[in-house]
């Protein structure tokens, strides 16, 4: 079964460091999600990305994050000068395009435990 | 705008038992509406999901969920709990243009 897979799955940084994390979707989906999870709190929208544009983004996304799409794979999110609030669970998430309306299931990768120090 | 509110943060039961996890919602239109589960140290995994089509809906494992719109409610059950439902479920809400809500989860134990 076609699964989503995130690498690195943890990632320890120093606070005002670049990070990278990557994710590879479900091949025929056409949708592109980052969420991330703080320890003990909930699961948090960050972007939804479509046919090479941001769709939506929450107050979470400023100017700190970037996404990307740099092939036919790979689904990227940066974060540009890390900072110890952005210690985090992130999932990838991925969908396919709408048959009958409403939001589609997404599906999750397995995620990158971030810890900036 | 719309939100789901799971109404227990911890939930237990017995194995063999009847698990109910209750969540109600908010949404000024026809709501797309899930469940998920998380194992410990693992990813977000799709229990099932809720498009109008049915308001009684089976997902995996055994579960099911009814979705009442008088109630604002998407109840999550399942008759007979294994010890591999000790998890963490989350009820979530979606828009058309996919940014799910995430409800702030409940945590399942259970006991032999």
């Amino acid at each position: 079964e076609p699964e989503v897979t995130q690498t690195p799955s943890h990632q320890v940084t120093q606070m005002g460091q670049e990070v990278i994390l990557r994710c590879v979707p479900i091949s025929n989906h056409l949708y592109f999600y980052w969420y991330r999870q703080i320890l003990g709190q909930k699961v948090e929208f960050l972007v939804s990305f479509y046919n090479n544009e941001i769709s939506e983004k929450s107050e979470i996304f400023d100017d700190q994050f970037s996404v990307e799409r740099p092939d036919g794979s790979n689904f990227t999110l940066k974060i540009r000068s890390t900072k110890l609030e952005d210690s985090a669970m992130y999932f990838c998430a991925s969908s396919e395009p709408s048959r009958s309306g409403g939001a589609d299931p997404q599906y999750f990768g397995p995620g990158t435990r971030l810890l900036v120090l | 705008a719309q939100s789901v509110t799971q109404l227990d943060s911890h939930v237990s039961v017995s194995e063999g038992t009847p698990v109910l996890l209750r969540c109600n919602y908010s949404s000024s239109y026809s709501p797309s509406l899930f469940w998920y589960v998380q194992h410990p140290n693992k990813g977000l995994q799709l229990l099932l999901k809720y498009t109008s089509a049915a308001t009684l809906v089976k997902g995996i494992n055994g579960f099911e969920a009814e979705f009442k719109k008088s109630e604002t409610s998407f109840h999550l059950t399942k008759p007979s709990a294994h010890m591999s439902d000790a998890a963490e479920y989350f009820c979530v809400v979606g828009n058309s243009w996919g940014k799910l809500q995430f409800g702030a989860g409940t945590q399942v134990v259970v006991t032999p």
